[in-house]
Order: C-alpha cells, then structure tokens, then sequence
C-alpha cells in the first residue's frame, strides 16, 4: 500500500528562514511526486512535480525539491521565506490511487 | 479559462437525505478524483476516476458513490448522509501517465450534516 509521511505538522520561521519540509513516500511502482500549497481559504495548487530525470525539481515562487530514491524522501526546500508563503503544504503520490501526507502548516512572521 | 468547478460551494443537510456534489471540468482530463479535508489527516481519496465509466475506491469511499457517464463531470453522491460526513470536499482532474497525473482542483464544497 502506498503511503507519505510528512515529518513536521506545524512550522514556524521568521522572514528570510530557509525552509525545509520533509516526506517520505511508500509506493511499489514509478513515483510520480508532488508538493501542493494551500493558501488560506483556497483551494490546493501545485507547486512542483517529479516523475523521471533530473532529481532536483524547481517550482513556482522560488521553491524547489529534491528526490532521493535510497531514502523514499521528497523534501520541499525554499533559501528564504515571505510572508506570503504562510500556507498549508501537502506531499503527494499519484499513479492512480493518490495518496497526500497529512500536510504542515507553515506561519511566517514578518 | 481551464477550471474544475464544483457546486454547491456550501451545504447544510440533515441525516438520511441524498445529496449530490457535482464536479465539471473543461480541460479534457481523463482523470478525475474526489478527496475529503479533514483537519489534522490531510486530503484523503474517497473515489478515483481514470476515465468514462471506469471508477475505482480510494482509501475512505464508504457511504459514497460517484459516477462517470461524461469525461468533463464527475459527481459525488452521498445516498444517506451521516454526521462523520461533514467535511470539506474536492474535486480534482488532471491528465494521465507518466509525467502527468498533476491534479487541479476545485474551489471546495463545505458539507455540514446535522
């Protein structure tokens, strides 16, 4: 059975913080990864994807991710947080069956 | 514009009396999905859809069914709905393979049962 585990529920960082967030992914089959974003009172939008090649995948508003197969992990990193990316954040597997991590609410503080 | 629509957007109904959500998308997708918010376990899929007439359970589809007679719209019924059914619904689509499968949603549909 399928499975992510996002590591942190609730982060909180000042403006400017790095940011990483943490999933690991239990699937048989090629991954196909996602990281969401859920902005308060919005619906879900993507921010990134990996399903082959090149393991460091770049996003939308400066976030990348990185996959690690030894690891099963799909990290979400971004070098320097706004205020705007005050959101809930959810990992994702998909072939199919979709399956998302229970997600991590992040809080940036001006 | 490309968009998954969903409506109604808010709902209160009582125990025991059908209700459908319905999901319409224009982008040709061949997939679509149905997933429930609840807070603390994330998004959970109730049923998944890989085209017309083709669908199949996700991880928590007791007490509901879907259908798919049309590729743009993919409903979500609920035969007798029950309290534990209140929650925040999306509706999802996206293409399929490898490569794809990245799902745009819908606006939500906020369903409380009394």
């Amino acid at each position: 059975a399928q499975s992510v585990s996002q590591h942190n529920h609730h982060v909180i960082l000042s403006e400017a913080a790095s940011l990483e967030l943490g999933c690991n992914y239990s699937y048989g089959g090629t991954v196909n990864l996602f990281w969401y974003v859920q902005y308060p009172g919005q619906h879900l939008q993507l921010l990134l994807k990996y399903f082959s090649g090149d393991p460091l995948v770049k996003g939308i508003k400066g976030f990348e991710a990185e996959f690690i197969k030894s690891k099963f992990s799909f990290n979400l990193r971004k070098p320097s947080v706004q205020w705007s990316d005050t959101a809930e954040y959810f990992c994702a597997v998909n072939a199919g069956k979709s399956t998302f991590g229970d997600g991590t609410t992040l809080t940036v503080k001006p | 514009e490309a968009q998954v629509t969903q409506n109604p957007r808010y709902l209160i109904t009582v125990t025991g009396k059908k209700l459908t959500v319905t999901c319409s998308q224009n982008m040709n997708h061949e997939y679509m999905s149905w997933y429930r918010q609840d807070p603390g376990l994330g998004l959970r899929q109730i049923y998944y859809s890989m085209n017309v007439e083709a669908t199949d359970k996700g991880d928590v589809p007791e007490g509901y069914k879907v259908s798919r007679k049309e590729k743009r719209n993919f409903p979500l019924i609920l035969e007798s709905p029950s309290p534990n059914q209140t929650s925040l619904y999306f509706c999802a689509s996206s293409l399929l393979g490898t490569g794809n499968y990245e799902q745009y949603f819908g606006p939500g549909t906020r369903l409380t049962v009394t």
